[in-house]
C-alpha cells in the first residue's frame, strides 16, 4: 500500500524568502503525486501534479515540485513566498491501477513572518 | 459546472443521532471519494466509488458508516448512532478515471464539518 510522509509539521519563513516543503512517498510502482493547499475551514485546492514525463512540474501560484525517484521524494518549492501563502500544505500519492485511491500526508503548516 | 458541492456545510448533532451528508461531484466525473479530516491531520481515506460501485472501504469505516452512490452521480454518507469521536470535517472529492482505470487528480468540495455534542 502507498503512504506519504511529510516530516515537517510546521515551518515559518519570512515573506520574500524561498520555501521548500518536504514529501517522501512509499509505493512499489510508479506513483502519481500531488500537492494540495488548504486554507482554514476550506476544502483542498490542487497546486500541481506529477503523472509522468518531466520530473520538474510547475503549478499555480508560482509553486513547483521535483519528482526524484531515487529518493522517493516530491518536494514543493517556491522562490519567494507571499503572506497569502500561509496555509496547510498536503502531499498526496495515487497509483496507476484500476483500484486507485489517493493517500495524503499529515500536512505541513506554513506560517509567514512579516 | 461549479465543482464539487457538499451539503450541509456544518452539522451539529447530539450523540446517538443519525446524520446524512450529500456530495454532488463534477458532472462528468466517474470516481467519487469520501475522506475524513480531523484537526491538524491530513485527509484520511474512507471509501470511493467508480460510477455506482463501491470499490474500496477503509478499515476506518466502521459498521455505523455507510456510503451510497445509487445512480453513479451524487453520493450520500450516513453515520448512525453518532459518537463524539465522529466529530471531523468530511470531505468529498471526484475525479475522472481513464479508460485503463488509472486515476487522475481529485477535486475537492468545501467539506461538511460535523460536531457531535
Amino acid at each position: 500500500a502507498q503512504s506519504v510522509t511529510q516530516p515537517d509539521i510546521h515551518i515559518t519563513v519570512s515573506e520574500g524568502a524561498s520555501l521548500e516543503l518536504r514529501c517522501n512517498y512509499s509505493y512499489g510502482a510508479t506513483p502519481y503525486l500531488f500537492w494540495y493547499v488548504q486554507s482554514p475551514g476550506q476544502g483542498l485546492q490542487l497546486l500541481l501534479k506529477y503523472f509522468s514525463g518531466d520530473t520538474l512540474v510547475q503549478g499555480i501560484k508560482g509553486f513547483e515540485a521535483e519528482f526524484k525517484r531515487s529518493q522517493s521524494s516530491f518536494n514543493l518549492r517556491k522562490p519567494s513566498v507571499h503572506w497569502s501563502d500561509a496555509a496547510e500544505y498536503f502531499c498526496a500519492v495515487g497509483t496507476w491501477s484500476s483500484a486507485s485511491k489517493i493517500i495524503f500526508g499529515s500536512g505541513t503548516r506554513l506560517s509567514i513572518r512579516p | 459546472d461549479t465543482g464539487v458541492s457538499q451539503d450541509p456545510r456544518h452539522k451539529i448533532t447530539k450523540r446517538g443521532q443519525n446524520v446524512t451528508f450529500r456530495c454532488d461531484p463534477i458532472s462528468e466525473h466517474n470516481r467519487l471519494y469520501w475522506y475524513r479530516q480531523t484537526l491538524g491531520q491530513g485527509p484520511e481515506f474512507l471509501t470511493y466509488f467508480q460510477n455506482e460501485a463501491q470499490l474500496e472501504k477503509s478499515r476506518l469505516l466502521s459498521d455505523r458508516f455507510s456510503a451510497e452512490r445509487p445512480k453513479g452521480s451524487f453520493s450520500t454518507l450516513e453515520i448512525q448512532r453518532t459518537e463524539q469521536g465522529d466529530s471531523a470535517m468530511y470531505l468529498c472529492a471526484s475525479s475522472l478515471a481513464g479508460l485503463g482505470g488509472e486515476g487522475t487528480e481529485a477535486f475537492f468540495g468545501q467539506g461538511t464539518r460535523l460536531t457531535v455534542v
